[in-house]
Order: C-alpha cells, then sequence, then structure tokens
C-alpha cells in the first residue's frame, strides 16, 4: 500500500498566486522528498526535508514538515505558467535502506497565464 | 554525464512474451530502483537494490526480476508479459546513506504496452 495521501489531487491557479500542496503519511520516516513530472517525462528531484528539520526553502519553495502530524507540505510562491506539472512526495523510511522510495498519488497543478 | 538511461522508450508485447528493461546510470550511486505508473495509482515500487549483488522486493514485484551484476547496471525483467503489465516504468538512483542523504535522480521512462 502507498505510503502518501496527497491533497488537493487537482489545483488549478493564476499565475503569480501562491499554490499549496498536502502530504500525509503513515509511518515514521528518515526524510520526506518532493518530486515534480512534466506531463509525459520522468521525476525531477525538488526538496528533501529530514525528520529532524521542520522548515525548508529552495527559491519560490517552501516545504515544512510535522512528524507527529505524519505531513509534510509544499508550497509554491508566486506561480508561473511553467509549474504545470505533477508534483508527488515520497518518503524514505530509514537511513540506511536505500533505494525505498514510497510515493503519494500525487497533486496535479495547473497555472493558468 | 548521462544520468540515468533507460530503453527502451516504447514497447509493445504480446501477452506471454519476455523482455528486459534496460536502466544505466553513470553517476556512480549505490541505490537503484524500479518503479511502474499507473494512472491514479501514483508510483509503485518493484524492485530496489543497495549495491551490486544485493537486490529486495517492492510493493509490487510479482512478473518481475532483477539483478544488479554491477553497480552501474539495474535491468528489469518480464518473465511472460500480461495486460496488468501495461504501464510505464521508472528506473531511478541516489547516493547511499554514508554519503549523505539525496533525492533520487530518475530515467525518462519506459512506455510498455502488452496486447
Amino acid at each position: 500500500s502507498q505510503q502518501g495521501e496527497e491533497d488537493p489531487q487537482a489545483l488549478s491557479i493564476q499565475e503569480g498566486e501562491n499554490a499549496t500542496m498536502n502530504c500525509s503519511y503513515k509511518t515514521s520516516i528518515n526524510n520526506l522528498q518532493w518530486y515534480r513530472q512534466n506531463s509525459g517525462r520522468g521525476l525531477v528531484h525538488l526538496i528533501l526535508i529530514r525528520s529532524n528539520e521542520r522548515e525548508k526553502h529552495s527559491g519560490r519553495l517552501r516545504v515544512t514538515l510535522d512528524t507527529s502530524k505524519k505531513s509534510s507540505s509544499l508550497l509554491i510562491t508566486a506561480s508561473r505558467a511553467a509549474d504545470t506539472a505533477s508534483y508527488f512526495c515520497a518518503t524514505d523510511r530509514y537511513y540506511n535502506q536505500g533505494g525505498k522510495l514510497i510515493f503519494g498519488q500525487g497533486t496535479e497543478l495547473s497555472v493558468k497565464p | 554525464n548521462a544520468g540515468v538511461t533507460q530503453t527502451p522508450k516504447f514497447q509493445v508485447l504480446k501477452t506471454g512474451q519476455s523482455m528486459t528493461l534496460q536502466c544505466a546510470q553513470d553517476m556512480n550511486h549505490e541505490y537503484m530502483s524500479w518503479y511502474r505508473q499507473d494512472p491514479g495509482m501514483g508510483l509503485r515500487l518493484i524492485h530496489y537494490s543497495v549495491g551490486a549483488g544485493i537486490t529486495d522486493q517492492g510493493e509490487v514485484p510479482n512478473g518481475y526480476n532483477v539483478s544488479r551484476s554491477t553497480t552501474e547496471d539495474f535491468p528489469l525483467r518480464l518473465l511472460s508479459a500480461a495486460p496488468s503489465q501495461t504501464s510505464v516504468y521508472f528506473c531511478a538512483s541516489s547516493y547511499s546513506s554514508r554519503r549523505g542523504k539525496s533525492g533520487y535522480t530518475f530515467g525518462s521512462g519506459t512506455r510498455l504496452t502488452v496486447v
């Protein structure tokens, strides 16, 4: 069964607005990662947040992690049409057990110019 | 660096045929994984490897075999293709934990149709 549940499943906003996507997961984790997938393409890693971190920034991206609620959010500020894509959270449970990311079902973001 | 290279990009198989999806990375990554992506299902882990000679099953391993004889290559074998294996397959790789946690690099995918 999949680890993550993402909310909303689809989000449509205007250029310049902020987009917030949420991810909930079921088990304890070592870290949580966010990925972007443009239509018909592979996934691109955006940001990784460790279980002992609460917030992380990368350019227009802000990720928060609440391990007590087993949830994370991804905020994209001042969105652009080029941000249109599907966004996935993925959890990595163990420090020394690699190759085993478990993905959520994704949020489909549409940014209208 | 080419990153993660998957071949072929597209494949049509008949039910019962076998084939191998190739995955190669040139980043000296220890960890490699195979996922399948189906509409509405997100990505599901098929098999993964933490290093040459070491593989393990993921969430949906039935009908697939893997081996890891070198650090660079991680082929996925479909033993007897079934229509339920119609999907997009992604290979991914990453550094080991000893070198610090990092995100995974994904290949561009193989779109497989089984008729």
